[in-house]
């Protein structure tokens, strides 16, 4: 069985453009987490989708979205970039919703400039 | 709200010998608990998880925790460590969610980790 992929795995973009990321679970699998991870402040939950509705949400500003389609695909979006969003942003994906075994990808390398 | 505490940044073992990570949680119930390890530039890898019922539990790669209540405690462990893994380990805590249809109310909240090397 494949595993999470997420694309692209390296992008380099000026402040205030925006960016979207996109992750594809594993098969089967109908929940799709975001988190963001930097040296500073480690992993923080970004938001989870189930079944295309956003079922959980961290402490994050509102520049920072997602959706889910209906394939479990799920895209994220950062508007209006910042240096500080200069991260790895990792999917994960598991079977129900919420805190699940989780199955991460590789993550994309973001980098503000 | 639920938090990790891994209390050692960095920690050194020689191969061969024996590794025991800490982790402490906080957390007003029982919680899901997971131990990943990441190398660089990847993704993180489940090593084990905790659920219910026995408070050891087995995961890949020759790992264990075990689960103390008392302690608020999941301590990962190996006894006998390979140059292979050196690498970044992360506890994480997840809330129980008694919905019915199972999984936990809220994404996981990780640990700072702790930086594993490995000397020859």
């Amino acid at each position: 069985k494949a595993g999470v992929t997420q694309t692209p795995r390296y992008l380099i973009k000026t402040r205030g453009q925006q960016v979207t990321l996109s992750c594809s679970p594993i098969s089967g699998h109908r929940s799709v987490s975001w988190y963001q991870q930097t040296p500073g402040q480690g992993l923080q939950f970004l938001f989870e989708y189930f079944s295309e509705t956003q079922r959980n949400k961290g402490n994050f500003p509102g520049r920072f979205s997602g959706r889910q389609f209906s394939n479990s695909r799920s895209e994220m979006n950062v508007s209006t970039l910042e240096l500080g969003d200069s991260a790895l942003y990792l999917c994960a994906s598991s079977l129900r919703q919420g805190a699940d075994e989780q199955y991460f990808g590789p993550g994309t390398r973001l980098t503000v400039t | 709200a639920q938090s990790v505490t891994q209390p050692d940044i960095h920690i050194t073992v020689s191969e061969g010998a024996s590794l025991e990570l800490r982790c402490n949680y906080s957390y007003g119930a029982t919680p899901y608990l997971f131990w990943y390890v990441q190398s660089p530039g990847q993704g993180l890898q489940l090593l084990l998880k905790y659920f219910s019922g026995d408070t050891l539990v087995q995961g890949i790669k020759g790992f264990e925790a075990e689960f103390k209540r008392s302690q608020s405690s999941f301590n990962l462990r190996k006894p006998s460590v390979h140059w292979s893994d050196a690498a970044e380990y992360f506890c994480a805590v997840g809330a129980r969610w008694e919905g019915g249809s199972g999984g936990g109310a809220d994404g996981l909240t990780f640990g700072k980790g702790t930086h594993l090397i490995i000397q020859p």
